[in-house]
């Protein structure tokens, strides 16, 4: 079972729609986790990072669920500048942190 | 802003030469990690450093090696090259007191092995 993952999609969604995505990582020990946006053939960029808390960033809500291991995040009034592919992100702590990445929900939003 | 640079954006090889890629990260920060990306796949931890020493280890195979310079910037040599290594190879930069896994990506070395 791989320690990060998503359902890749695509979700096809029109614009407007509010879209959500969960992303599951099997490791209790994971310290910290985070949803990064990926246009095609381009480089990760951080979303936004997700606390226990949850937190929200205009149209981007993320949550944390550490009893069922899993996160989310949710996209309200979707534009056609949403398309791209979402990696969750885990870290699980050590020496200044690496990365586990999903492999990603691709996300087209249509006219 | 300055970014994390990478060069070459592109690289062509032959099965069995080798390959050097450059990271220049983002000015003082201090940490730089290197990913590897394949078709289709997600990105995968290959090694990072922090203060030109080595701090973590991932699925880096034997055939690479990596360090950091006194100037922070870091280099991947590749050996051996195998079909399998092509790939988008990303460097990503971190300073320090950032959060752990906020990472800044270059935009990513493409290598083709033929």
């Amino acid at each position: 079972r791989k320690e990060v993952e998503q359902d890749p999609g695509p979700f096809n969604v029109p614009e407007g729609a509010t879209v959500a995505f969960n992303c599951t990582y099997s490791n209790s020990a994971s310290q910290s986790f985070f949803w990064y946006r990926q246009d095609c053939r381009k480089e990760p960029k951080l979303l936004m990072s997700v606390y226990s808390s949850g937190n929200e960033d205009g149209r981007f809500t993320a949550q944390l669920n550490r009893a069922s291991q899993y996160i989310s995040l949710l996209i309200r009034d979707s534009k056609l500048s949403d398309s791209a592919t979402y990696l969750c992100a885990v870290n699980v702590g050590g020496s200044q942190g690496n990365l586990i990445f999903g492999k990603g929900t691709k996300l087209s939003v249509k006219p | 802003a300055a970014g994390v640079i990478q060069s070459p954006r592109h690289l062509i090889k032959e099965k069995r030469e080798t390959a050097t890629l450059k990271c220049y990260p983002i000015p003082r920060h201090d940490t730089v990690y290197w990913y590897q990306q394949g078709p289709g796949q997600d990105p995968q931890f290959l090694i990072s450093f922090y203060e030109k020493m080595q701090s973590d280890k991932g699925s880096i195979p034997d055939r690479f090696s990596a360090q950091q310079f006194s100037d922070y910037h870091s280099e991947l040599n590749m050996s051996s090259l195998e079909l399998g290594d092509s790939a988008l190879y990303f460097c990503a930069s971190q300073g320090w007191g950032m959060n752990t896994g906020e990472l800044f990506f270059g935009e990513g070395s493409r290598l083709t092995v033929l």
